[in-house]
């Protein structure tokens, strides 16, 4: 079964303390893996797509890396308008469209 | 003006009743979608549609019915409400033709508490 986990649940950094965060997938045919913000009260908003393993995704403050088994996030010199939820979902198999999202990181950067 | 407008953005309602979310997009997307968000459970698939005249369940589509009135719209009914319904839920839309189906564009949301 498609899946996909996210860690941590949640992560509180200092303004300009780089950090990561984590996408775990398991994931039969992946099609393309994908990176959505999402802000208290919105839709969200979407980021990056990698599709195959070494691929990397920059924006601003933001890279998006991606092996056989995981993605990261890597958020450098984070500001608090940085802060927010991180989603990453995962598209697989062969005749399907739909999206399987992560639970999410809530990202706290506090001045 | 939003791309993707959803309404009602806020609804109480009671057990049994009848709700309707509407969503209506200017993006001349051809796909829509409708999920709905759980704390701790993430974006789950309810119900897609890949033009007026396809309609596909997702993965949670008990429960809920959907109707394509035209390219622009796309509408969630829950025949007859009841508490475990109660979440934040999102329409979005895609175009097949430039991007691939995974970037998608999310209204607002419409929050909905069952009673």
């Amino acid at each position: 079964e498609d899946q996909v986990t996210q860690s941590p649940e949640a992560l509180r950094l200092q303004e300009g303390e780089s950090s990561s965060l984590n996408c775990s997938y398991t994931v039969s045919g992946l099609r393309g893996l994908f990176w959505y913000r999402q802000d208290p009260g919105k839709g969200p908003e979407f980021l990056f797509t990698l599709y195959s393993a070494g691929e990397e995704k920059e924006k601003e403050r933001l890279k998006a890396t991606l092996t056989k088994k995981e993605s990261f996030l890597h958020i450098t010199a984070p500001k608090p308008e940085d802060s927010a939820t991180y989603l990453c979902a995962v598209q697989g198999g062969y005749n399907t469209d739909k999206l399987i999202f992560g639970t999410g990181t809530r990202l706290q950067v506090f001045p | 003006d939003a791309d993707v407008t959803q309404t009602p953005r806020n609804r109480i309602t009671k057990t049994g009743k009848r709700i309707m979310l509407e969503c209506s997009q200017t993006k001349g997307h051809d796909r829509m979608y409708w999920y709905r968000q759980d704390p701790g459970l993430g974006l789950r698939l309810i119900y897609y549609s890949f033009d007026v005249k396809d309609i596909n369940k997702g993965e949670i589509s008990d429960g809920y019915s959907v109707s394509r009135q035209a390219q622009a719209k796309f509408s969630l009914s829950l025949e007859s409400a009841i508490p475990n319904q109660t979440a934040l839920y999102f329409c979005a839309t895609s175009d097949l033709r430039d991007r691939e189906p995974g970037e998608l564009f999310f209204g607002e949301g419409s929050r909905l508490t069952v009673l």
